[in-house]
């Protein structure tokens, strides 16, 4: 049972145009999530997270948007440049706000972002 | 600033034999993150250690699967006896202690196991 879900395997962007990658999740009790980008042969790289209490978080180029009632999270990178072409990992965590970090994660299966130049 | 050190970076052995992974977390964090990724399955978490003792080992496979960490400066995971089906990439984490903090993974361990 995939707690958190990202169903493209699969997203090819222009460069300089918006890439928005998609995650949804079935456990209510998640309310810290997080996006990691993972090169081949690295491992994930820390990206972005929101806390529930918020439905917005902002850093340069990337936004993550939060839908609570819709148990659904997105990832938008404006503009989108051929370095950020990579697997994006969706991931969340329960009891995050309380203990002030994700501890526990559990992992969506990944995007793969082609930025075409 | 060094990040999360493992190794080895790649692993080839025949099933059977016993297999050892080791990690080098940032220095000052408390918490360190044994996961598994396969095609199958994905990323998932096989165990996790606070201030050096096990919290959470409900993710290990089976008993052919242990991990210790004797110091705040590393851990092992060990598979013995192996077998083909633990071919994957093994990546460790560490978490520090402020809020917010994010996980912070290691270059990952690729196994073969022929």
């Amino acid at each position: 049972d995939q707690q958190v879900k990202q169903n493209s395997p699969s997203l090819s962007v222009q460069e300089g145009r918006i890439s928005i990658l998609n995650c949804d999740y079935t456990n209510s009790m998640f309310d810290y999530f997080l996006w990691y980008k993972k090169y081949p042969a690295e491992g994930p790289t820390f990206l972005i997270s929101i806390s529930s209490i918020k439905d917005k978080n902002e850093d340069g180029r990337f936004t993550v948007f939060l839908n609570k009632s819709a148990k659904h999270l997105s990832l938008h990178i404006v503009p989108s440049q051929p370095g950020d072409s990579a697997v994006y990992f969706c991931a969340a965590s329960e009891g995050g706000i309380s203990s002030g970090s994700a501890r526990q994660l559990t992992f969506g299966s990944g995007t793969q972002l082609t930025v075409l130049p | 600033d060094a990040g999360v050190i493992q190794s080895p970076r790649h692993e080839v052995t025949e099933m059977g034999q016993e297999v050892t992974l080791r990690c080098k977390p940032i220095s000052g964090h408390n918490s360190l993150f044994w996961y598994r990724q396969t095609m199958m399955r994905g990323l998932e978490l096989l165990i996790y250690f606070n201030n050096n003792v096990p919290i959470d080992d409900s993710g290990m496979p089976e008993d052919r699967f242990s991990a210790k960490m004797p110091n705040a400066s590393f851990s092992t995971l060990k598979i013995q006896p192996s077998e083909p089906r633990d071919s994957a990439v093994y990546f460790c984490a560490s978490l520090g202690t402020g809020r917010n903090q994010p996980q912070h993974f290691g270059d990952g361990t690729r196994l073969s196991i022929l």
